[in-house]
């Protein structure tokens, strides 16, 4: 079945660096890539739909120049937590769109922890 | 505008016994729904989805779901529960046509008791 691989399932760094996660899929091409956000007990939020060769959409409250999202190719997006701080800590799991009318298939999520 | 409800932060079952997780939904256009599992630390898993075919859908697992228009649900169903059928348990509804932006329930945690 199709697989998407998001890494690194867990990073842990200082207030103030910058983190790349990144998604692939691993067996389809996807065009439309997803990123949520995912606070401890509660449920996924979008925060932006990543295009293949043009700007992501972010959606309403989402700082784009927080969280940036490149997806330059038909297989990878990358999202980056530009100058993390403790309030960003939370899980962000990606998600791929296959070509077709097929649903979304999901990375295992990445646990980023800012001290 | 697209929304949906899920019932119960958490339900528990004994081993053996019959799983129901509740799900309605708010939609201004036929909606595609969907069901996944998520366990700890990790993304989610497609159980089973709606797309305005049959109405029963059967999942994988042993899972399954009936659309309910009259009463604008879908719940989640299995006849008899696993100790690994134990997660977070989200819905979640489609915008217009596809399976582009998901919204997502609040999930419900399913505890199976031995």
């Amino acid at each position: 079945g199709a697989v998407v691989s998001q890494h690194p399932s867990w990073v842990i760094c200082k207030s103030g660096t910058s983190v790349k996660i990144e998604c692939r899929s691993l067996d389809f091409q996807a065009t439309t890539m997803f990123w949520y956000r995912q606070f401890p007990k509660q449920s996924l939020m979008l925060m932006a739909t990543s295009n293949e060769g043009s700007k992501a959409t972010y959606e309403q409250g989402v700082e784009k120049d927080k969280f940036l999202i490149n997806h330059a190719s038909l297989t990878l997006s990358t999202l980056t937590v530009t100058s993390a701080h403790p309030e960003d800590s939370s899980f962000y799991i990606c998600s791929a769109l296959p070509q077709g009318n097929q649903p979304q298939h999901f990375g295992d999520g990445t646990r980023l922890s800012i001290l | 505008a697209q929304s949906v409800t899920q019932l119960g932060s958490h339900v528990s079952v004994s081993e053996g016994a019959l799983v129901l997780l509740r799900c309605n939904y708010s939609s201004s256009v036929p909606p595609y729904l969907f069901w996944y599992v998520q366990y700890p630390n990790q993304g989610l898993q497609l159980l089973l989805k709606y797309t305005s075919a049959a109405t029963l859908v059967k999942g994988i697992n042993g899972f399954e779901a009936e659309f309910k228009k009259s009463e604008t649900s879908f719940h989640l169903t299995k006849p008899s529960a696993h100790m690994s059928d134990a997660a977070e348990y989200f819905c979640a509804v489609s915008f217009n046509t596809g399976f582009q932006k998901l919204v997502f329930g609040t999930g419900t945690r399913l505890l199976v008791s031995p």
